[in-house]
């Protein structure tokens, strides 16, 4: 089975500057998704960025930008001039690419509740 | 196009009731997956429904239940209410689940409190 770990339950950063956030992953699997998901207090899930895992090249989205390492089995998020809307819980998701109904879900990481400070 | 939406948005049970939460993917999604989320326990993973079918069930005792209907539309039902079973309910839509690359979009959720 596989699992997602994300060591940092809490971060803050200071209104402009650049914040990363850590999320690493078991798999024996080769070819796989990973995600960053955002939870605001409203408690909606929203997706931040996503990562094919047979795609070298990183992920970048706006601010937003990951560092996937493969062979670590890591995949930070790297949030640049933070905002007061980026706080929130950040949650880092793993999915299968394989065929088979089983496969097809989110496994999450607990989170890490980013706060932005002014 | 409209986003996934959850009703009710909360819900207040007894023990020993049972609960139905509903989720309406957004349009032209076929697949829909229902989480639990909990402070203790985190995102876990109760079902995933495709073209009616469950294909996919994530380690929850049988009082958890689900169904999807023919114009995708999901229901989840739990029999017996348990005071662990108080929490936020999401569900996640996606145009097939299957093995591409398919983000699942998620509804608002349902809070549900069990006393």
């Amino acid at each position: 089975a596989q699992t997602v770990t994300q060591s940092q339950p809490e971060m803050s950063v200071q209104e402009a500057e650049t914040v990363t956030l850590s999320c690493t992953y078991d798999t024996s699997e080769s070819d796989y998704y990973l995600f960053w998901y955002k939870q605001p207090p409203s408690r909606q899930m929203i997706l931040v960025i996503r990562q094919e895992a047979y795609k070298q090249q990183n992920a970048t989205e706006n601010r937003f930008s990951v560092n996937f390492q493969k062979a670590a089995k890591s995949f930070s998020l790297k949030i640049s001039d933070s905002q007061l809307g980026d706080a929130a819980m950040y949650f880092c998701a793993y999915r299968s690419a394989r065929s088979g109904g089983s496969n097809y879900k989110l496994t999450f990481g607990k989170g890490t509740l980013l706060t932005v400070n002014p | 196009k409209a986003g996934v939406t959850q009703t009710p948005r909360y819900l207040i049970k007894t023990r020993g009731q049972q609960v139905t939460l509903s989720c309406s993917p957004i349009s032209g999604h076929r697949s829909v997956s229902w989480y639990q989320q909990t402070p203790g326990q985190g995102l876990q993973f109760l079902f995933e429904y495709f073209s009616e079918t469950q294909r996919n069930k994530g380690n929850f005792p049988g009082r958890f239940s689900g169904r999807q209907f023919s114009n995708s539309r999901s229901e989840m039902n739990v029999s017996t209410l348990e005071l662990g079973d108080s929490a936020l309910y999401l569900c996640a839509s996606s145009f097939t689940g299957g093995p591409v690359l398919d983000t699942q979009y998620f509804g608002p959720g349902t809070r549900l409190t069990v006393l």
